[in-house]
């Protein structure tokens, strides 16, 4: 079974802290995904990337920015977390042409 | 850019019901489609998925959904709803690249 981990499930940030989400998938995937999910609005793309090193913008990439470094982790970092921030945030993999497999989600709370 | 519209934003029913979630999108070239559901509180997970071949697509728990090129259209459906099909459903949207596009979601609710 693919396996897309995302290392913290709940967190707590205050205002104006820098912040990292981790997500490690287990599948050697070429393209992997950070999105938003916020009542009413579905899942909005943040960032993508399809090979090491490599990173495209999605639909609302201000106030983030991501790292690859390595095929199986992809981070999402907020460099100044804000209240607007708090939402529920998936990461997800993929081949090329296939379906995307999620991870369990982190909700992150900015105080 | 690309966008997918549920039309539904909450919808409620009885057990043993018949479901129809309506999915449209706006590009028009070759797209994959797919729909995922979230059970309360787990991850999402894939119910459906159309690349190519036969319009009609079966999936899991006996969810199906019809392409219609000519209406850019991907609805999902399901004959007889039970009390564990209360979920999110997410219409999704692929091009010949790496980006998947999500609608707005159409919360599920079946009554016992």
């Amino acid at each position: 079974d693919v396996k897309v981990t995302q290392s913290s499930r709940y967190l707590v940030k205050r205002t104006g802290e820098k912040v990292f989400l981790e997500c490690v998938q287990d599948m050697d995937h070429e393209n992997m995904f950070w999105y938003r999910q916020d009542p009413g609005l579905g899942l909005r793309l943040i960032y993508f990337s399809y090979d090491v090193k490599m990173k495209e913008k999605g639909d609302i990439p201000e106030g983030y920015s991501v790292s690859r470094e390595k095929k199986e982790r992809f981070s999402l970092i907020l460099e100044s977390a804000s209240t607007n921030q708090t939402s529920m945030y998936l990461c997800a993999s993929s081949y090329t042409n296939t379906e995307a497999f999620f991870g369990q989600g982190t909700r992150l709370t900015v105080v | 850019a690309q966008s997918v519209s549920q039309h539904n934003h909450h919808v409620i029913l009885s057990e043993a019901a018949s479901l129809e979630l309506g999915c449209n999108y706006s590009y028009g070239g070759t797209v994959n489609l797919f729909w995922y559901v979230q059970y309360p509180g787990q991850h999402l997970q894939l119910l459906l998925k159309y690349f190519s071949g036969d319009p009609l697509v079966k999936g899991i728990k006996g969810f199906e959904a019809e392409f219609i090129k000519s209406k850019f259209s991907f609805n999902l459906r399901k004959p007889s709803v039970q009390w564990s099909d209360t979920a999110e459903y997410f219409c999704a949207v692929s091009l010949n690249d790496y980006k998947l596009s999500f609608g707005a979601g159409t919360t599920v609710t079946v009554r016992a």
